[in-house]
């Protein structure tokens, strides 16, 4: 059973708000939920991260539900710069930490 | 400051082979992670040292090894290799050992190409 699904992709347009939505039904107690950005033949870049309720920083904000099984990034006002894959990220499977990306959500932000 | 440095950027290996990738975390942090990346999906955890010590290990096989130096460094070394092991490899630092609630800081990766 996937840690992690998020859609495979998404379309936007430059100036637009994008959400993408994260399902973690299993995540534990004490998880944190973390949001990477990745660009091609590049590491991945921390945008975000929270454990409950409203995290906002720079760059975006992360919306987690009470009962944490999911959590939403949103990106204000996209620009072209913003095309890139994005994971959210559990690190606890079992007690053990094992840190699971999943496949991640291709955003196109369009002209 | 430096980020995270890894070494070499690109590497072209033969079936059967074995290779060694390096990689020096930010100055000050004394966790490295190892992660695999195949095209097209997300980065697949390999390894966890904290302070010289294994403290995480994903599903890989035991051609996969690591370690971790006095420094902080550390090596990836993957024996007999499979043409399958072509990947991305990225070499994250943090902080903290679990990096729970901290940020990891990942470098541009090691591109291993395996003919």
């Amino acid at each position: 059973l996937a840690k992690t699904t998020q859609p495979i992709s998404m379309d936007s347009y430059e100036g637009q708000e994008v959400n993408i939505t994260c399902s973690h039904n299993n995540i534990a107690t004490n998880d944190y939920i973390t949001w990477y950005q990745q660009f091609p033949s590049q590491g991945p870049r921390f945008i975000i991260q929270g454990y409950k309720t409203k995290v906002t920083n720079e760059v975006a904000s992360l919306f987690i539900p009470a009962d944490r099984k999911s959590s939403t990034l949103s990106l204000p006002r996209v620009s072209l710069s913003d095309t890139a894959v994005y994971y959210c990220l559990v690190a606890l499977e079992g007690g053990s930490y094992i840190p699971t990306f999943g496949r991640g959500t291709s955003l196109i932000v369009h002209p | 400051d430096a980020g995270v440095t890894q070494s070499p950027t690109h590497l072209i290996k033969t079936r059967g082979q074995h290779v060694t990738l390096r990689c020096s975390p930010i100055s000050g942090h004394k966790s490295v992670s190892w992660y695999q990346q195949v095209l097209g999906q997300g980065p697949q955890f390999i390894f966890q040292y904290y302070e010289k010590e294994e403290r995480g290990r994903g599903n890989f096989p035991d051609r996969f090894s690591a370690r971790q130096f006095p420094n902080y460094s550390s090596e990836l070394n993957v024996n007999a290799l499979l043409l399958g092991d072509s990947a991305l490899y990225l070499c994250a630092s943090s902080l903290m050992r679990q990096a729970l609630n901290t940020e990891a800081f990942f470098g541009q990766g090691t591109r291993l190409t395996v003919v």
